[in-house]
């Protein structure tokens, strides 16, 4: 089952917030957030592993809630190299599964 | 550390043809490693679970004939692409799971195969 990512598209002037939501019809193990530039693979950026875990890296961070099967990641004061397609992926179970990646969430972050 | 090398980065070729892509852990043990394809403005659809010694594991929809998976190693996966045509033009990324990294699978850096 494909996350529901939100909104599927947002642009942003340098030094403005925006927040990214990835919900799931069906329970989580984990949840792996990626920005993707155009013509290049994934980067990743963190991986939230418990129930309403919170992590950070530099100025952006992302929390999770299991009960509610969703994740927001949060960007905060965004730089222009911020701008990219972002993508949650979940696990359907723990170990080795591979990701179930959402459509993605455009963010264009201009001067 | 983590890093996950593709070769070629771009290929372009006939229809009918047959494209290998190699997928490598180069800096530690991946004995899983997955396949996916993005066409263009959509995201990753996973195409195979690599597991080094054993058969892969195709996702519905996929032909493992058209799409054939090797794992012979724990640092190399590679995926042949047989009797290639246009609509199999896409981009092309493996992932690796390493042995001890919690979890995170770390991205090639993709594979952009053009079929005339």
């Amino acid at each position: 089952q494909q996350p529901v990512q939100s909104p599927q598209a947002v642009i942003l002037r340098e030094g403005e917030d925006a927040v990214i939501n990835c919900s799931s019809s069906k329970a989580l193990y984990s949840v792996h957030w990626y920005r993707q530039k155009h013509g290049e693979a994934p980067v990743f950026l963190m991986i939230l592993l418990k129930g309403g875990e919170q992590k950070g890296h530099d100025k952006i961070s992302a929390s999770f809630n299991e009960k509610k099967q969703q994740s927001s990641l949060y960007l905060t004061a965004s730089q222009l190299s911020y701008s990219g397609t972002y993508f949650c992926g979940t696990e359907r179970g723990s170990g080795n599964t591979p990701l179930v990646f959402g459509k993605g969430t455009r963010l264009s972050v201009i001067a | 550390g983590a890093v996950v090398s593709q070769h070629p980065s771009r290929v372009i070729c006939k229809s009918g043809t047959s494209v290998k892509i190699e997928c490598r852990s180069l800096d530690f043990q991946a004995t899983t490693m997955f396949w996916y394809r993005q066409f263009p403005k959509q995201s990753l659809m996973l195409m195979a679970t690599s597991n080094e010694g054993s058969k892969a594991t195709y996702e519905q929809g996929v032909e493992k004939d058209k799409f054939l998976i090797n794992h012979a190693s724990l640092t190399l996966s590679t995926l042949t692409v047989t009797s290639a045509h246009p609509e199999d033009s896409s981009f092309y990324i493996c992932s690796a799971l390493g042995l001890g990294l919690s979890d995170t699978q770390y991205f090639g850096p993709g594979t952009r195969l053009t079929v005339l």
